[in-house]
Order: structure tokens, then C-alpha cells, then sequence
């Protein structure tokens, strides 16, 4: 079955450091990747997606991530996060077939991060 | 254009009552998908619809549960005589088209609490 590993359940920073959250998935086709992030009681916010190309995909708030088909990773990173950053952040997958995806996403269990003013 | 707008946004019931939770899809959607998010827990895919149509049901528990996208009007996530298990927040999102490439357009959920 299909699955997705978010490795870290809570992460704490300090403004301005590095962020990167770790996402591996399994499934040995071809995925579309997604990064969701869920700021406090609000809904989930698309922050990037990875269907093909680039293997490097910058989205919004400056976050970027990458996908390592070998390693079936798709880390998320931000070079400097700020307060506003505090949500937590969801990793999914869905199979891809001709391009397009299949239906519903498999979601990791998400990483909260906490920034510290 | 408004998103997607789910309601009501929180519900309380007692145990043995019936909760439906409504969506309304994105202007020009024509797919929706229901996820449940328990505590601690990552969205767990529910069913996924078109009009008049259940599409993908494999996430549905195989009782109590039902929903519905009708012709006219929001799509339903019906539970019946629910129990605190059922205790959860609710999403719905939707897609234009049907495989979902463009991306999915979430709701504010809705938080189920079962007393």
C-alpha cells in the first residue's frame, strides 16, 4: 500500500534558521508531489507541487522543495523562517498516470513547526 | 470566487445522533473529496465525487457513513447514530477536473465533536 513518512512530528526554530522537513513516500511509479501547509484552525493552503521537469520546485512564502526519485524523497526547505511560519505542514502523493494524477492524495501525518520570535 | 466553503464549521452531537456536514465546491468544480483529519493524525482520503456520482469510496467506513453530491446544491457527508470515534475534523476539497492536475482546493473543514 501506498504510504507517506513524515519524519518529524514537531519541529521548534528560531527566526531566521534553515528549515527542511522530511518526506519520503512509497509507491514505485510515478507520484505527483504536494506540499499543504495548515496554519492555526484555518484550511489547508497548497505551497508547492511537483508533477514533472525540475526536479527542484519553489512555491510560495519562499519554500522550495526537492525530489529525489531515488531516494522517493521530497524534502520541504526554507533558508530562513519567520514567526509567521508557526503552522504545521503536510507532505501527500497521489499516483500519476499519462501526466495527470489519480483521483484522491495520501497524506503524511504532517510536522508541526513552532518559530520562536 | 469564493473557495470552498464548508458548513458548519464546528457541530456538536450526542452520541446516537446524526451529523451531516455540507461542501460546496470551488465555481466551475465538478469533483469533490472528503478527508477526515483525527487528532495527531494526517487527512485519511474518505470518498471521492462527481455529480450524482460516487467515484471512489474505498476510504468509507463500511457503516454508518454515506454521502452524496447531488445535481443541485452542496455535496452531504451523512453520519448516522454517531459515536465519540467519529470525533474529527472533516475536509472537503474539489478539483475541476476529473484527476485532480490542477490541484485541490480545500474548505475550512468541519470539527465534528461527538458528547
Amino acid at each position: 500500500a501506498q504510504s507517506v513518512s513524515q519524519h518529524n512530528h514537531h519541529v521548534i526554530l528560531s527566526e531566521a534558521a534553515s528549515l527542511e522537513l522530511g518526506c519520503n513516500y512509497s509507491y514505485g511509479g510515478t507520484v505527483n508531489l504536494f506540499w499543504y501547509v495548515q496554519y492555526p484552525g484555518q484550511h489547508l493552503q497548497l505551497l508547492l507541487k511537483y508533477f514533472s521537469g525540475d526536479p527542484l520546485v519553489k512555491g510560495i512564502k519562499g519554500f522550495e522543495a526537492e525530489f529525489i526519485k531515488s531516494k522517493f524523497s521530497f524534502n520541504l526547505r526554507k533558508p530562513s523562517v519567520q514567526w509567521s511560519d508557526t503552522a504545521e505542514y503536510f507532505c501527500a502523493v497521489n499516483p500519476s498516470l499519462y501526466g495527470g494524477s489519480q483521483g484522491n492524495l495520501i497524506f503524511g501525518k504532517g510536522t508541526k513547526l513552532s518559530v520562536k520570535p | 470566487n469564493a473557495g470552498v466553503m464548508q458548513n458548519p464549521r464546528h457541530l456538536v452531537r450526542r452520541r446516537g445522533q446524526e451529523a451531516r456536514l455540507r461542501c460546496s465546491p470551488m465555481k466551475g468544480h465538478s469533483h469533490v473529496y472528503w478527508y477526515r483529519q483525527l487528532p495527531e493524525e494526517g487527512l485519511k482520503f474518505m470518498v471521492y465525487l462527481q455529480k450524482e456520482n460516487i467515484i471512489d469510496e474505498s476510504g468509507m467506513p463500511k457503516e454508518r457513513f454515506s454521502a452524496e453530491f447531488p445535481k443541485e446544491g452542496p455535496s452531504i457527508l451523512r453520519i448516522q447514530q454517531v459515536v465519540r470515534g467519529d470525533s474529527a475534523a472533516y475536509f472537503c476539497a474539489s478539483s475541476p477536473l476529473d484527476r485532480g492536475s490542477y490541484g485541490y482546493t480545500f474548505g475550512s473543514g468541519t470539527r465534528l465533536t461527538v458528547v
